[in-house]
């Protein structure tokens, strides 16, 4: 089945900087990739995702970028703020509509001033 | 804009005893999920759901979990004799088509 890695595990960054977090899948099948925030207690809020027919995408500070290929994609946070602190989790999903997310291990993110 | 709603928030059970963990997806949707989370862990996935069948479940859904649509908006999840491993947050989650949107979440404490 299906395997994401993540990386790093935690990530500590000053505010206004850049953070990346990379991700790698082992199913070459997967064709849908996600990113997830999750705050404290709360619930994982999609924030982007990407399609396999395209290499990158972005919204305003946050992009990812996708290399089919290699198998790995990544988020890219720009002029990071304190409220970007959160854990983030990559996933992948499988071809047909119903199929499941197979999540990464989550990055802790924590902005500092 | 509409969200994934569960209930309870938090469920506290004794060891063995039976629990039903309630989901309404996003009204449109027709392809409906439960995942789990152990506290500090990545979200694992459980059991896919559409059109009144399970199309994919994962090791961890066996005999003792079993899932249901009873009416046109609920999706359920019962354990029918909870375990001490069984305790995590249990969220549902629901797709029109790839992107799935994911409840609040129900916190399982079993003792």
């Amino acid at each position: 089945g299906e395997n994401v890695e993540q990386h790093p595990s935690t990530l500590s960054v000053q505010e206004g900087d850049s953070a990346v977090i990379k991700c790698t899948y082992s199913d070459s099948a997967s064709n849908y990739f996600p990113w997830y925030k999750q705050e404290l207690g709360k619930r994982p809020q999609l924030i982007i995702d990407i399609r396999s027919n395209v290499g990158e995408k972005k919204d305003q500070r946050i992009a990812v970028t996708l290399n089919k290929t290699a198998k790995h994609f990544s988020l890219h946070i720009t002029e990071t703020q304190p409220e970007d602190s959160a854990v983030y989790f990559c996933a992948a999903k499988g071809t047909g509509t119903a199929s499941k997310l197979t999540f990464g291990t989550g990055t802790r993110l924590q902005v500092t001033l | 804009e509409p969200e994934v709603t569960q209930t309870p928030s938090h469920q506290v059970t004794q060891m063995g005893q039976e629990v039903i963990l309630r989901c309404v997806p996003i009204s449109n949707h027709l392809y409906f999920y439960w995942y789990r989370q152990i506290l500090g862990q990545k979200v694992e996935f459980l059991v896919s759901f559409y059109n009144n069948e399970i199309s994919e479940k994962s090791e961890i859904f066996d005999d003792q979990f079993s899932v249901e649509r009873p009416d046109g908006s609920n999706f359920t999840l019962k354990i029918r004799s909870t375990k001490l491993e069984d305790s995590a947050m249990y969220f549902c989650a629901s797709s029109e088509w790839d992107t799935q949107y994911f409840g609040p979440g129900t916190r399982l404490t079993v003792l």
